[in-house]
């Protein structure tokens, strides 16, 4: 069993949609990040949190560290959400990565 | 101020031969981590250094090792290529270790034929 699990694997909905993206870990972390990979390669960094809800303009992060389980929102998706959202972790100072979520709006 | 940068950005290499990739990371940061992306095994890590030292180690074979020089900039190497080794390298950069923030730079895409 992977010690970061996403889910769903792919997600495709239309324009305006809440999405909500789910993670959850089995060992203890000191942080988790939700990255975002457009086609491409590049990877932007959305998310560094250890408890709590942060939010920026559309996307909403939160976790629940007791339940070890973090979920990303976006609200109002849009076309150029579309990529794939990476869930990773933080473990005696190393990162383990989720598989992604592959996410595809429709206009 | 400049993000992160990778060179090459992409390269074709034979088994057997070697490899070293290049990364710069934003001014003023000191840790830099190497991660290798594979469409059946994703992200996964390679090693973090910092200030020079090599900090953590992921699990890969020796034939996978980097450096770090004293203005932050580092270094990966790969040895005796085989075909399984044909990936996107990503380095990604931070003030500190990786609990903090990362900048991720656009990645060395290597491919072993």
């Amino acid at each position: 069993k992977n010690e970061v699990e996403q889910s769903p694997q792919n997600l495709t909905a239309q324009e305006g949609e809440f999405i909500t993206i789910n993670c959850s870990y089995s060992v203890g972390i000191s942080a988790l990040h939700w990255l975002q990979q457009h086609p491409g390669g590049g990877i932007v960094s959305l998310f560094m949190l250890s408890s709590g809800k942060k939010k920026h303009g559309r996307l909403i992060a939160t976790i629940n560290i007791q339940e070890k389980h973090s979920s990303l929102h976006i609200t109002a998706s849009h076309p150029r959400d579309s990529a794939v959202y990476i869930c990773a972790v933080d473990r005696d100072d190393k990162i383990i990565f989720g598989k992604g979520t592959r996410l595809h709006i429709l206009p | 101020k400049a993000g992160v940068t990778q060179t090459p950005r992409y390269l074709i290499k034979t088994r057997g031969q070697q490899v070293t990739l290049s990364c710069s990371p934003i001014s003023g940061h000191r840790s830099v981590s190497w991660y290798q992306q594979t469409p059946g095994q994703g992200l996964q890590f390679l090693f973090e250094y910092f200030s020079e030292t090599q900090r953590n180690k992921g699990n890969f074979p020796g034939r996978f090792s980097g450096r770090q020089f004293s203005n932050s900039r580092s270094e990966m190497n790969v040895s005796t290529l085989e075909l399984g080794d044909s990936a996107l390298y990503l380095c990604a950069s931070s003030h500190r270790v990786p609990s903090y923030e990362q900048y991720f730079g656009p990645g060395t895409r290597l491919t072993v034929t």
